[in-house]
Formats: structure tokens, sequence, C-alpha cells
């Protein structure tokens, strides 16, 4: 029922910008792009969403496409603790829109 | 701020035996979610709670799964009988008002293996 695509895994260099892709292609117009990270051994947590405008705070931008159907997690300075599973979900509307679901993410690995 | 806080962070059991998850949100957050993840797998929705109701228990697995929820705050998820493939990783999530499309924060989860 995947409702986002992502690439299995990146790299990033320390210190450098992670771009981290995700295509949604079928969003609705009242569906919000969440991201959400799960460190390893650790319960997942929220980065940050948005619904069409770019959105940005103390953890990353979000950067939606005009058509909404991808997005970008941008981390501007990854560190090593940045090395996580990075989670792209479309929340749906509607009834049991709270029940997240998180697909496969993508495992960013963060080199020193 | 404190947020979510689950106890225990690891529980082993004999296959059989009851067990108590408990689940501490984040003050003042009506709404509160159970999950569960099995080693490589994804998030699966058990139960929400609205304050101290519970509108949707339509994931929890079978009838030896239960929740409460009291004076709108602590949860508690009970597993009786436990059986193997009870093992996983149960993570708790609470939000301001719940209803959908709000952000949930995670507690870090406990990590249940029956033997």
């Amino acid at each position: 029922d995947a409702k986002t695509t992502q690439p299995p895994s990146m790299d990033c260099a320390e210190g450098r910008a992670a771009n981290l892709p995700c295509n949604h292609s079928t969003i609705s117009g009242n569906e919000y792009v969440y991201w959400y990270r799960q460190i390893h051994s650790q319960g997942p947590q929220y980065i940050i969403h948005g619904l069409k405008n770019n959105e940005t705070n103390e953890m990353a931008s979000l950067i939606i496409t005009e058509d909404r159907k991808s997005s970008t997690l941008i981390l501007p300075h990854a560190t090593l603790r940045d090395t996580a599973v990075y989670y792209c979900i479309v929340t749906v509307s509607g009834a049991g829109s709270y029940q997240l679901t998180f697909g496969k993410g993508t495992k960013l690995s963060v080199i020193p | 701020g404190a947020g979510v806080s689950q106890s225990p962070s690891n529980k082993v059991t004999e296959k059989g035996k009851d067990v108590e998850l408990r689940c501490d949100p984040i003050s003042g957050h009506t709404a509160l979610y159970w999950y569960r993840q099995s080693l490589g797998q994804g998030l699966e929705f058990l139960i929400y709670f609205q304050g101290n109701s519970a509108p949707d228990k339509s994931g929890l697995p079978s009838d030896r799964f239960s929740a409460e929820r009291t004076g709108g705050s602590v949860s508690t998820l009970t597993i009786q009988r436990t059986q193997q493939e009870d093992s996983a990783v149960y993570l708790c999530a609470s939000s301001l008002q719940g209803g959908g499309q709000e952000t949930q924060y995670f507690g870090p989860g406990t990590r249940l293996l029956v033997l």
C-alpha cells in the first residue's frame, strides 16, 4: 500500500547537506507529507511536515514540488548522529488517518 | 520538555506468561497510540485512545491483547498468554488532540522477547 517511494539507501559525507528524495505521485490535495526518522534501537522521531509550501525548522528543510508529486528532505549539515532510516509518509485524510504506516524508508549513512 | 516515556525498556518473558507495558504520554496530549514493530518490519497500528476511551481497537491482533488508559494520561498494554510471535518492539506515541493528520511523538519503545 506504498503511497511513497524512496531510495533504499544513501551515503552522505559528514558536514555536507543530505538531500533525501521522496515520490508521492498519488497524493491528494488535503494530504500532508511527513518525515520521520528512526535511529537504530530507538523510537521514530518526528522531523518535519508540509502541505504545499516549503518548510524549515531547526532540524531540516522540506522542499515540496509545485505539483506536490515529490519532495526532498534536506539536512543542511549532516552529522554522524543523523545516521538513521528516514521515512517519508503521506497522511491519508478521513477515517483512520491517524494510523501511521511506514514504508521501507531510506537508510542514510553519514560517513566521517 | 519531557517526551513520551515507556517502561520497561526491555522485557524477556516465557511463553504463556502475561506482560504489561506502560506508556506515559507527553503532558497535555489527549491522543495516545500503540504500535508494534517486528524485526525488519514496518509499523503496525494496534490501538488509538482519545482521552480514556479507545474509539479504534482495530489493530489489536487477538483477544490476548488489551489496553487501557486512566486519567487521560498513562496507558497500559497487556498481553496475556504471550506467544513467541508477540516478540517485537512495542511503541507508544501521543499527539495533542488526535483525529488524524496530526504529528505523533513516539517513545523509545519496549523490546519484548518471548522465549
